[in-house]
């Protein structure tokens, strides 16, 4: 079975210009996520797809940050325009709708962005 | 607020030998999940063992275990024979239970198993 995919593996861009990520889960897989990784910190949830409807963007900064999930499979995420503190690890993740499995996510190798 | 605290950033332990990894949280919910994931160098996070709240039996996985200690709200992995390939960081993670899986992660324990 094929893990989650992520690409690019790494970006360096300058502050103010743009970027995007994407990513697709396991097949079969409703539920989404996108996290952060800064570096000397654990993952941070920034957004949570169930098939293509949003279920969490609490800590996604809107102003600057935009993901979607147009036909329930793939994902992208923008950032628009990067700061120097976007600098992180970008992980995406995976599960199952429903049952016990949900619970467990399974992760992409993620995206290493530098903003300089 | 949910909470996830590891107090040690870096742990070290000779090849075949046994380590403690420790992990305490902060919640007023009463079902939740609990879980320890694994990140190696340059490589993706695995799920290395899931304790559920209900449960007050330690979860085990092969050489990893768990001691998880409800009131005291502690949740402790154990590796036995350690081996080379353990080496990794590793976070604890909290989940609430209910309709949204929002996992939140402590800020991990870098573990180096000496040759």
């Amino acid at each position: 079975e094929a893990g989650v995919a992520q690409s690019p593996r790494y970006k360096i861009i300058e502050k103010r210009q743009s970027v995007a990520f994407w990513c697709n889960p396991i097949s079969g897989h409703a539920t989404l996520y996108w996290y952060q990784q800064i570096l000397g910190q654990g993952p941070k949830l920034l957004i949570q797809f169930q098939n293509n409807g949003v279920v969490d963007d609490s800590q996604l900064p809107k102003d600057r940050f935009s993901a979607e999930r147009l036909k329930g499979v793939d994902s992208t995420l923008k950032i628009q325009p990067a700061k120097l503190e976007d600098s992180a690890v970008y992980l995406c993740a995976s599960s199952l709708l429903g049952g016990r499995a949900r619970n467990e996510q399974f992760f992409g190798p993620g995206t290493r962005l530098t903003v300089l | 607020a949910q909470t996830v605290t590891q107090s040690q950033p870096e742990m070290s332990v000779q090849e075949a030998e046994t380590v403690t990894l420790s992990c305490t949280y902060d919640t007023s919910e009463n079902n939740y999940y609990l879980f320890w994931y694994k990140q190696p160098p340059s490589r993706q996070m695995i799920l290395v063992i899931r304790q559920e709240a209900y449960k007050q039996q330690n979860a085990t996985e092969n050489r990893f275990s768990v001691n998880f200690q409800k009131a005291a709200k502690s949740f402790s992995l154990k590796i036995s024979d350690s081996q080379l390939g353990d080496t990794a960081m590793y976070f604890c993670a909290f989940m609430r239970g209910g309709a949204t899986n929002k996992l939140i992660f402590g800020t991990g324990t870098l573990l180096a198993v000496q040759p």
